[in-house]
């Protein structure tokens, strides 16, 4: 079946620190890829997404590249800032008969100090 | 209106109560989803109403009994609760299946529940 890796946390990083957290999937076909953020005590919100390979979803300076040969979807940003401070969510979509299925990572935790 | 609203924002129940999760949204989607979150988890498919029917249930105690009215509303009543089963309960719509779709789904807030 589906599944997301996504690197573990807490990640713990200075302000304007470049930000990668790592993702790697397993699909069958083709899915769409997305990165959810969580604000404390929040939903989760679309940071970004990419429904095919080679496409680069970006949003609030936060990057991401579908990479079908690498089966990854890797999240960066140039200068963090405290505000980032979130959990991130990479996942995927399939679309079943019932609806779209999103399977997620595990989710990591961003820390970000002055 | 790119928003999905989720009723009440906190509720804390005994186990004995009955209650309701509400969720609406003018998107004009036709898939509905109610997940479940506990703390430090992703979140966990619980239902899926694809066009007003029941698509997905992923093995949901009973205990938990999703209803969508019409097409922009979809309650989660619940019942005879467990402690284990406080959580965040977040609502999500997307594009039917019938629909140009990327797959992305749009979540609420989330009901925060307490059961006692």
């Amino acid at each position: 079946g589906d599944s997301v890796t996504q690197m573990e946390g807490p990640v713990t990083l200075s302000e304007e620190a470049f930000l990668t957290i790592n993702c790697t999937y397993t699909a069958t076909g083709y899915p769409s890829l997305f990165w959810y953020v969580q604000y404390p005590g929040e939903g989760l919100q679309l940071l970004l997404k990419a429904t095919k390979a080679d496409d680069k979803g970006s949003n609030k300076g936060f990057e991401a590249t579908y990479r079908k040969e690498t089966t990854s979807f890797h999240l960066e940003k140039g200068s963090v800032q405290v505000s980032d401070s979130a959990v991130y969510f990479c996942a995927l979509s399939g679309l079943t008969g019932g609806g779209n299925k999103l399977t997620f990572g595990t989710g990591t935790q961003l820390k970000v100090e002055l | 209106d790119t928003e999905v609203t989720q009723t009440p924002k906190h509720l804390v129940m005994g186990m004995t109560n009955k209650k309701s999760l509400k969720c609406e949204q003018h998107m004009g989607h036709r898939a509905m989803y109610w997940y479940k979150q506990k703390a430090k988890k992703p979140p966990e498919l619980m239902f899926v109403y694809s066009y007003e029917k029941l698509s997905i249930n992923e093995s949901v105690p009973s205990r938990f009994s999703p209803e969508c009215p019409n097409s922009s509303l979809l309650n989660l009543h619940l019942h005879a609760l467990q402690p284990e089963d406080s959580a965040l309960y977040l609502c999500a719509s997307s594009q039917g299946i019938r629909d140009s779709n990327t797959g992305e789904l749009f979540f609420g807030e989330g009901s925060r529940l307490t059961v006692l």
